[in-house]
């Protein structure tokens, strides 16, 4: 079974601070997103990559940057962190374009 | 740009009953459809996937359909069970655009 883990269930930050969420697949995937999620929203792509080194903007990457050094790893980075980056937040893999897509588990994320 | 709409947003049903939930897209373009099933505070789980040139696809208890002219997809949930509660994402995938999610049905299956 594929299986994508994210490093927090739960996080809780200060205002102003560099945040970093990490997410693992453990399937060889070349592609991996990192998705937000809030109520009433649904869920917004935030960046992706399709491959190592590669990294793509999705719709909402003001305040965010990403680093995909190895293959099975994304990390999602809040240069620093705002009150309004609190939010759910999935990370994604897929083995290639037009592939099952398999998410982690969730990081809720709360900036105080 | 892609929209994908899910009606209804909440739906309860007793159990035993058979219920469909509704999917729409803007742009028919579209790789495949994807559907998720998500339970409170928790990742997403893959149910379904529907490739563009395939009309339906089941698993168990789930027929999902797809058509993508009419930029619509429906979710079959044969004989609910209090455990099939949760909410249920479509999304769909297209050219180099990542998976573009509707805001989900809140299914509740009342024993």
């Amino acid at each position: 079974d594929v299986k994508v883990t994210q490093s927090s269930r739960y996080l809780v930050k200060r205002t102003g601070e560099k945040v970093f969420l990490e997410c693992v697949q453990d399937m060889d995937h070349e592609n991996m997103f990192w998705y937000r999620q809030d109520p009433g929203l649904g869920l917004r792509l935030i960046y992706f990559s399709y491959d190592v080194k590669m990294k793509e903007k999705g719709d909402i990457p003001e305040g965010y940057s990403v680093s995909r050094e190895k293959k099975e790893r994304f990390s999602l980075i809040l240069e620093s962190a705002s009150t309004n980056q609190t939010s759910m937040y999935l990370c994604a893999s897929s083995l290639i374009v037009n592939t099952e897509a398999f998410f982690g588990q969730g990081t809720r994320l709360t900036v105080v | 740009k892609q929209e994908v709409t899910q009606i209804p947003a909440a739906l309860s049903v007793p159990e035993g009953e058979n219920l469909v939930l509704n999917c729409s897209f803007t742009d028919s373009a579209i790789y495949n459809l994807q559907w998720f099933r998500q339970d409170p505070g928790k990742g997403l789980t893959s149910l379904l996937l529907i490739q563009s040139s395939q009309r339906e696809q089941t698993s168990g208890r789930l027929n999902a359909s797809l058509d993508k002219s009419s930029g619509r997809s429906t979710l079959y949930i044969a004989a609910s069970q209090p455990g099939d509660s949760a909410t249920y994402l479509c999304a769909v995938e297209s050219g180099n655009t990542p998976l573009v999610f509707g805001k989900g049905t809140r299914l509740s299956v009342i024993a």
